[in-house]
């Protein structure tokens, strides 16, 4: 079984500032995958970066950085320089890595709020 | 492209009627998924379909709801004598495969928010 653990409830930012969404997740599978999605108040589900727990380098995708560390278990989302229209819910999940692998595991979610 | 096309987007329903939650995926995915998000939670995974295979029941609530796939495509959830319990919002998604990762991640509808008066 999967856990996915959010701490933040809400957050923060001043626009053009970085910004990170801590995620920490439990698993018992040697090989897994680690999303991140953002809702925004439309309720639309918006996939933004994958990080694979084999790939040796941290994912990016645009201003979103994944900042994985193994070793903790953590999957941390870097946003940076932020705007207005990232004001949002940020989901993590994961799923397993292995054939007919299908579940995503999601977190209770972080409310992000830009501020201008 | 068309993205996941979920219907109706509202629903207002009496405690005690059936409801049906409406899911047209992308095409050309074979994989489809609904999910269950209650209001400030996390998403609860209820049903999978993938191709012709049996679907996967395991998340679903309770044996008053109900989901069927016709022809590989459109999918239908079905909610037996509502309770005030099921109001949240129904999320369909659909991937081009059963393994998910960066190639093949979850495409998510707008979602149809149930209220049960």
């Amino acid at each position: 079984a999967q856990k996915i653990t959010q701490t933040q409830p809400g957050m923060f930012v001043q626009e053009k500032e970085a910004v990170t969404l801590d995620c920490t997740y439990d698993t018992s599978d040697p090989s897994y995958g680690l999303f991140w999605y953002k809702q925004p108040s439309s309720g639309e589900m918006i996939f933004l970066i994958y990080q694979g727990s084999y790939d040796q380098q941290n994912a990016t995708e645009g201003r979103y950085s994944l900042n994985f560390q193994k070793a903790r278990k953590s999957a941390n989302l870097v946003i940076s320089a932020s705007q207005l229209g990232d004001s949002a819910m940020y989901f993590c999940a994961m799923t397993p890595s292995r054939a007919g692998s299908y579940q995503l595991t999601f977190g209770k979610g972080t409310k992000l709020s830009v501020i201008p | 492209g068309a993205g996941v096309s979920q219907s109706p987007s509202n629903k207002v329903t009496e405690k005690g009627k059936d409801v049906e939650l409406r899911c047209d995926p992308i095409s050309g995915h074979t994989a489809l998924y609904w999910y269950r998000q209650s209001l400030g939670q996390g998403l609860e995974f209820l049903i999978y379909f993938q191709g012709n295979s049996a679907p996967d029941k395991s998340g679903l609530p309770s044996d008053r709801f109900s989901a069927e796939r016709t022809g590989g495509s459109v999918s239908t959830l079905t909610i037996q004598r509502t309770q005030q319990e099921d109001s949240a919002v129904y999320l369909c998604a659909s991937s081009l495969g059963s393994l998910t990762g960066y190639n093949s991640p979850l495409h998510f509808g707008n979602g149809t928010r149930l209220t049960v008066t």
